[in-house]
């Protein structure tokens, strides 16, 4: 019974650089979030999946940022050229079916993203 | 716009005493609300939920009870252990599927 998992689960990168942020859902998993915690926050919606549909990407801060899940299962989380604002720890939450208000999400431990 | 405040922490208590962490919301509708705890190193994990006014959602000895006309919905416990000590989390969940996070308050407990 494996939950969220993440890779990794740190990354140190220089400004400038592209990173690429993994996340395993719960098998079966139907929705998919990423969420970004900057330190001593709580954290803030960046985008929703549906199977493989991006249907809300209204969170990502700037088009620097990417996510996808092609094929209804695994997501990556990329950001294009870093900026040190971008220094945060990246959630990766499922849920089993079609996200609602009473739907229990589940997280991934996070990777924590440091932009020197 | 849909908001959550929680109180600063840290919060510093010793074994056994009571705790109380307040959790006020601005939102339309009617929101669910929940407490999510998160321990060093891990994930967040749901501690609690309620989804309708008047609602007592409780877990491990937690509890918070939704209360529409003060919009509050406070996490309390009455003897806390030091392996309670976390970071807590208060967040809504309005109409649609986004998590709305308060900026959580430590909790330190000690023996």
């Amino acid at each position: 019974g494996a939950g969220v998992s993440q890779s990794p689960r740190y990354k140190v990168a220089k400004r400038g650089q592209d990173v690429a942020l993994r996340c395993d859902p719960i098998s079966g998993h139907v929705s998919l979030f990423w969420y970004q915690q900057a330190l001593g926050q709580g954290p803030e919606f960046l985008t929703y999946f549906q199977n493989e549909a991006q249907l809300d990407k209204s969170g990502l801060p700037s088009d620097r940022f990417f996510a996808e899940r092609p094929e209804g299962s695994v997501s990556t989380l990329k950001i294009q050229r870093t900026q040190q604002e971008d220094s945060a720890v990246y959630l990766c939450a499922s849920s089993l079916e079609v996200a609602g208000p009473g739907n229990e999400q589940f997280f991934g431990p996070g990777t924590r993203l440091t932009v020197l | 716009g849909n908001s959550v405040t929680q109180m600063e922490g840290p919060v510093t208590l010793s074994e056994e005493a009571f705790l109380t962490i307040n959790c006020t919301y601005t939102a339309t509708g009617y929101p669910s609300l929940f407490w999510y705890v998160q321990y060093p190193g891990e994930g967040l994990q749901l501690l609690l939920k309620a989804t309708k006014a008047d609602d007592k959602g409780s877990n491990k000895g937690f509890e918070a009870t939704y209360r529409k006309e003060t919009t509050s919905f406070h996490l309390e416990k009455g003897s806390v252990q030091v392996s309670d000590s976390a970071v807590y989390f208060c967040a809504l969940k309005d109409s649609s599927y986004k998590l709305i996070f308060g900026s959580g308050t430590r909790l330190l407990v000690r023996p």
